[in-house]
C-alpha cells in the first residue's frame, strides 16, 4: 500500500505570494490532517478533513485554509504569505474513525523570502 | 497553552545504555497517546501508543510507562541504538469525540557509539 504523498517536497516563495500545498492519503484512508512544524515549535495542528468536510481547525489565521476532494485528496492554501510562514508542512491520513493513529507524508519544505 | 510538554530538548545517550524521554500533559480529557520518531527530511513514524487504561506498554526496545495521577509519561529505549538518534514527539488526544492529535514541541535523541 502506498503511503501519505506531498507534493511538492520543497518550495520557494516570495512574501504577499499564495501557496497551495497537495497530499494524498493512503488508500481507503478518509481523514487529511495537517501541522505545522517550526524549529523549536513542535508540530501544530492547522486543520483537519473528514469525507469533505473541516472536522477540526486549530489555531491559525484565516490566511490558513484547505479542502479536501471526494477521493479524499487534500489541499492546503497559504494566501499573503510572511517570513514566518516558512516551515515543514506535514499532511497526515487515518481512517477517519477517531482515536487512531496518523500515517505522515514526508512533508513540503516552505521557505519564504 | 502547552497542552503536551516535553521539557528536555535533547538528550545524549551512550550506545547500549537506557533512553528516557519524558512527556507531561495538562489535559485530564486526553486518554491516548502516542510516541513519534523522525528523521530529518521525513514525515514522523509511529512508534509505540498507550491507552489510559494501561500503565505500560512494551515492543521489542520500546516500552511506554504512563503515571495518570501524574500525567506524564515516559518512552524507554533498551539498548539504545545509533539508529535511535532522531527526534521523539510525544502526542497526546482525547478518544471521546474526534479531537485533533496534539503534539509536543520533540526531543532530540543522539545515540553516541
Amino acid at each position: 500500500k502506498a503511503g501519505v504523498t506531498q507534493t511538492p517536497r520543497y518550495l520557494i516563495k516570495t512574501r504577499g505570494q499564495q501557496v497551495t500545498l497537495s497530499c494524498s492519503p493512503i488508500s481507503g484512508h478518509r481523514s487529511v490532517s495537517w501541522y505545522q512544524q517550526t524549529p523549536g515549535q513542535g508540530l501544530q495542528f492547522l486543520f483537519e478533513y473528514f469525507s469533505e468536510t473541516q472536522r477540526n481547525k486549530g489555531n491559525f489565521p484565516g490566511r490558513f485554509s484547505g479542502r479536501q476532494f471526494s477521493n479524499s485528496r487534500s489541499e492546503m492554501n497559504v494566501s499573503t504569505l510572511e517570513l514566518g510562514d516558512s516551515a515543514l508542512y506535514l499532511c497526515a491520513s487515518s481512517l477517519g474513525g477517531g482515536g487512531e493513529k496518523l500515517f505522515f507524508g514526508s512533508g513540503t519544505q516552505l521557505s519564504v523570502l | 497553552d502547552q497542552q503536551v510538554k516535553q521539557n528536555s530538548p535533547s538528550l545524549s545517550v551512550q550506545e547500549g545504555r537506557i533512553s528516557i524521554l519524558n512527556c507531561d500533559y495538562t489535559n485530564s480529557m486526553f486518554d491516548y497517546f502516542l510516541w513519534y520518531k523522525k528523521y530529518p527530511a521525513e514525515g514522523p513514524t509511529f512508534l509505540i501508543s498507550i491507552s489510559s487504561i494501561k500503565d505500560k506498554n512494551e515492543d521489542g526496545r520500546f516500552t511506554v510507562f504512563l503515571n495518570k495521577s501524574a500525567k506524564h509519561l515516559s518512552l524507554h529505549i533498551v539498548p539504545s541504538q545509533p539508529g535511535d538518534s532522531a527526534v521523539y514527539f510525544c502526542a497526546a488526544r482525547s478518544n471521546s469525540g474526534n479531537t485533533p492529535l496534539v503534539f509536543g514541541k520533540g526531543t532530540r535523541l543522539s545515540v553516541i557509539a
